[in-house]
């Protein structure tokens, strides 16, 4: 019974493209993330979003945006991907922003 | 802006000795600190926090952490290593006026049999 789940698990696509990855809680949680971990494993805050605020890190590019149908669900859309964004994206929930996060398991998106 | 160093890439130790895996933090006011491990192809998975109370806060799978206020320290420490805890480590600090976590570049753990 998965906390925190992402789809794609993996994605693979050419550049200039657009694409989405879906996310979902099924923990009650108010609070989801999306963070960003490269290649080194350096793992970096995109957004936090709760039903009331949306928190945005000012070094993403605005061609990611997250988009979030109701509590239960954050998706992260991309717009005409780059070489730079090859990475695992990963979502996560809390109750709060004190409160510990559980993260799903990630998505390996690929440009070529 | 709140920062986290981890200054060891890699910690290296046999299995049944204690481990420590260090963090050091700097943050506007109060600190809320978390530590978090990965598996490989695998989600952050929250061990320990610390918000307020007792500096020794102990955590999932034997692991705990030692907060010191004086030296801005929250190491995460276990008392006799496994096989199992090899990993990468993740140390993480919230500030209580803002919404921004930041993760510090992460440990690897690796504990010899």
């Amino acid at each position: 019974d998965t906390a925190v789940s992402q789809t794609p698990k993996y994605l693979v696509t050419q550049m200039g493209n657009d694409k989405s990855i879906k996310c979902e809680q099924n923990l009650g949680h108010d609070t989801m993330y999306w963070y960003k971990q490269d290649s080194k494993k350096f793992l970096k805050i995109m957004f936090s979003y709760n039903n009331k605020e949306l928190i945005i890190n000012e070094t993403v590019p605005n061609r990611f945006s997250p988009k979030s149908p109701d509590k239960a669900h954050l998706n992260l859309h991309i717009n005409s991907l780059e070489l730079g964004d090859s990475a695992v994206y990963f979502c996560a929930s809390s109750q709060g922003h004190s409160q510990p996060q559980h993260f799903g398991d990630g998505t390996r998106l690929s440009i070529l | 802006a709140q920062s986290v160093a981890q200054p060891e890439d890699q910690v290296n130790v046999a299995e049944g000795n204690p481990l420590t895996v260090k963090c050091t933090y700097s943050v506007s006011g109060n600190p809320y600190l978390f530590w978090y491990v990965q598996y490989p192809n695998r989600g952050l998975q929250f061990l320990l926090k610390y918000i307020t109370g007792d500096n020794l806060v102990k955590g999932s799978y034997g692991f705990e952490a030692e907060f010191n206020k004086s030296q801005t320290s929250f190491h995460l420490k276990k008392p006799s290593a496994l096989v199992s805890d090899s990993a990468l480590y993740f140390c993480a600090v919230r500030d209580n006026y803002g919404q921004n976590f930041v993760f510090g570049p992460g440990t690897r753990l690796s504990v010899l049999p």
